[in-house]
């Protein structure tokens, strides 16, 4: 299985900032990885596929990077409505296996 | 627009056995893979397994393979969680969800809690 370490696991930030999340694999993923958000009680919404494409009617201040190994997501100019956890998914081998996700908080 | 219901949790006892449906409308149901994610309460996602539009291919979760079995029925528009012998490690929230390379959409998700 391919393992994915997700940091940090929790992020405290300030209206306006910029903040990023990384995911390590244990193996090359070829750039298939998701990224979901998850507020309290919701199910997760899909943010951005392969690595950096941005799903219609996200947001541009979600974003993406990476290959290999090393990936991240960032957004930039937090809004008190990006509260919530964020997960990544790789999906480049069965099983498939997502981080362990990061909490957001708002300063 | 495109809608996932899950339906079928509740409490069920250790040990025992218990099916989800999760009913899909918006979308041509047939032409996509569909999978099941789980959430114990407080905690992460965890990926179940998918099932191919023709249920030629299923795969699972090593660790769930044995307990679990995927199903669907294309005429019915619906996704089938069969779970076996279950225990309070399964307690949890279960979402159902297209795939389209990566999961797209998702259900609002059920509770399935495990105890005596």
């Amino acid at each position: 299985d391919i393992q994915m370490t997700q940091s940090p696991p929790s992020l405290s930030a300030s209206l306006g900032d910029k903040v990023t999340i990384t995911c390590q694999t244990s193996q090359n993923i070829n750039k298939y990885i998701a990224w979901y958000q998850q507020k309290p009680g919701k199910a997760p919404r899909l943010l951005i596929g392969f690595t950096s494409r941005l799903v219609s009617g996200i947001p541009s201040r979600f974003s993406g990077s990476g290959s290999g190994r090393d990936y991240s997501f960032s957004i930039s100019n937090v809004e008190s409505e990006d509260i919530a956890s964020y997960y990544c998914l790789q999906y480049d081998n069965s099983p498939l296996t997502f981080g362990s996700g990061t909490k957001l908080e708002i300063k | 627009e495109v809608k996932l219901v899950e339906s079928g949790g509740g409490l069920v006892q250790p040990g025992r056995s218990l099916k989800l449906s999760c009913a899909a409308s918006g979308f041509s149901f047939n032409d996509y893979w569909m999978g099941w994610v789980r959430q114990a309460p407080g905690k992460g996602l965890e990926w179940i397994g998918e099932i191919n539009q023709d249920s030629s291919t299923i795969n699972y979760t090593p660790s769930l393979k044995d307990k679990f079995t995927i199903s669907r029925d294309n005429a019915q528009n619906t996704l089938y969680l069969q779970m076996s012998k279950l225990g309070s490690e399964d307690t949890a929230i279960y979402y159902c969800a297209r795939v389209d390379y990566t999961f797209d959409y998702w259900g609002q998700g059920v509770m399935v809690t495990v105890s005596s």
